[in-house]
């Protein structure tokens, strides 16, 4: 899936420590999404921005954050992670609306809190 | 934010038997969007559905929106032990800032025996 990259791919963390998961586009699309995927759940949405500068909550953003300095970048931080926050992790950009909105996915990231 | 309900959560088929999955909000919807996800894989765009009473059909494929654009259906023909995988619908809101904000069913699982 070539335009968005996500790191790390795996990742296994104690309780109470923080990580960033980094997201990278190379599309130039305007907005960016953080997804978390639980057995069952469907996707459901954590964070998203519109643009450089630009970021607001989804449906689950408790013990996350994002920034958004640049088009290119969307980082999601875990502040103190839970065994919760055990998870796949996906980063989506979105096609310019007048093209349509359609949204491309990150390979994930599989996260594991212990 | 918008609700959609999608049945059934799982489906097994002899491969050459058909499948349908369902999407169902209880408001009307602006567009709904079907992603397939792999085994271990990130979600994959299929289509987009705007219109009222839309059909359209890609190979084996069929998509459709409701007349009153609160349902859609995926119908795939004589399923392919290469259609194994979890597929999903999500709408999303089609104005302002919410643009990119997709909200996904729970997904259909579906597994194929050859």
């Amino acid at each position: 899936n070539a335009g968005v990259t996500q790191t790390p791919k795996f990742q296994v963390l104690k309780t109470g420590q923080s990580m960033t998961l980094q997201c990278a586009q190379d599309m130039n699309h305007e907005y960016m999404s953080w997804y978390r995927q639980d057995p069952g759940m469907g996707l459901r949405l954590i964070h998203y921005s519109v643009g450089a500068g630009i970021t607001d909550q989804g449906e689950v953003p408790n013990g996350y954050n994002v920034s958004r300095s640049t088009t290119e970048d969307f980082p999601l931080r875990l502040l103190s992670a839970a065994p919760s926050q055990t998870s796949v992790y996906f980063c989506a950009t979105l096609r310019d609306r007048a093209l349509g909105n359609t949204i491309y996915f990150g390979e994930g990231s599989w996260l594991t809190v212990v | 934010g918008q609700q959609v309900m999608q049945i059934p959560q799982y489906q097994h088929v002899q491969e050459g038997e058909d499948f349908t999955t369902y999407c169902n909000s209880s408001t009307t919807l602006s567009n709904i969007q079907w992603y397939k996800q792999r085994p271990g894989g990130h979600p994959v765009f299929l289509i987009q559905l705007v219109k009222s009473g839309e059909v359209k059909k890609q190979k084996r494929l069929t998509f459709q929106f409701g007349e009153a654009k609160k349902n859609s259906s995926l119908h795939i023909t004589a399923t392919q032990t290469t259609d194994v995988g979890t597929y999903f619908c999500a709408v999303s809101a089609d104005r302002g800032s919410t643009l990119g904000r997709l909200y996904f069913g729970r997904g259909t699982q579906l597994t194929v025996w050859p």
